[in-house]
């Protein structure tokens, strides 16, 4: 199964300001989740959302951030105010559609770096 | 308690050989999946397994579970180069929401 696509690959930005990453999933998947990984440690869970909605969040996933899906295609997660400490990959995931799969396929990840 | 934690942290070893990680877990769970990571990059799944499974293969992957002692084994047999990289396991704890709690991993070096 494909995996999706996530952009931008890279993004820098200065404490305080707002960043949003993008993750583009085939239309017709309705589980997706939001990871992240600082450098040199563990994938961490940060929210799941089914049809729409929020259906759980991790205690990483404070009032600063947001996840929703505008367009019904593109799926955001937005940080409203990045602290040094928000540096990390964030990787998108979806799960499989066949056969009650349960396996997740994740994107290629952006690497935020907080300046 | 952490849930998720490989042995070994590092492995290094000689193109053919074969490789074995393992994961431990504290909770139970719905399935466990394995997974790849090459440096800097995104997660590629390898295998999953479900909880009333005991073993499965997939190519030269084979993985077993054993979920009265909360553990999994990944083995990848004749080792490649190309298989340099992260392994991670990681579960789906039985909460009904799907979320993966990931382990720390394994970095495996294959020396050619």
């Amino acid at each position: 199964e494909p995996e999706v696509t996530q952009t931008p690959s890279h993004q820098v930005t200065q404490m305080g300001q707002e960043v949003i990453l993008r993750c583009v999933p085939i239309s017709n998947h309705l589980y997706f989740y939001w990871y992240r990984q600082i450098l040199g440690q563990k994938v961490e869970f940060l929210v799941s959302f089914y049809n729409n909605e929020i259906s759980e969040k991790s205690e990483i996933f404070d009032d600063q951030f947001s996840v929703e899906r505008p367009d019904g295609s593109n799926f955001t997660l937005k940080i409203r105010s990045t602290k040094l400490e928000d540096s990390a990959m964030y990787f998108c995931a979806r799960q499989g559609t066949s056969g009650g799969n349960y396996e997740q396929y994740f994107g290629p990840g952006t690497r935020l770096t907080v300046t | 308690s952490q849930q998720g934690e490989e042995d070994p942290q590092a492995l290094s070893i000689q193109e053919g050989e074969n490789a074995t990680m393992n994961c431990s877990y504290k909770t139970s769970i719905n399935n466990l999946q394995w997974y790849r990571q090459n440096s800097g990059r995104g997660l590629v799944h390898l295998i999953l397994i479900r909880s009333n499974e005991r073993e499965k293969h997939s190519g030269r992957l084979r993985v077993t579970l054993d979920t009265s002692k909360k553990s999994s084994s990944l083995l990848i047999t004749a080792s490649r180069a190309a298989d340099t990289a992260s392994y991670f396991c990681a579960t789906d704890p039985n909460t009904g929401f799907q979320k993966l709690v990931f382990g720390t991993g394994t970095r495996l070096l294959v020396s050619p």
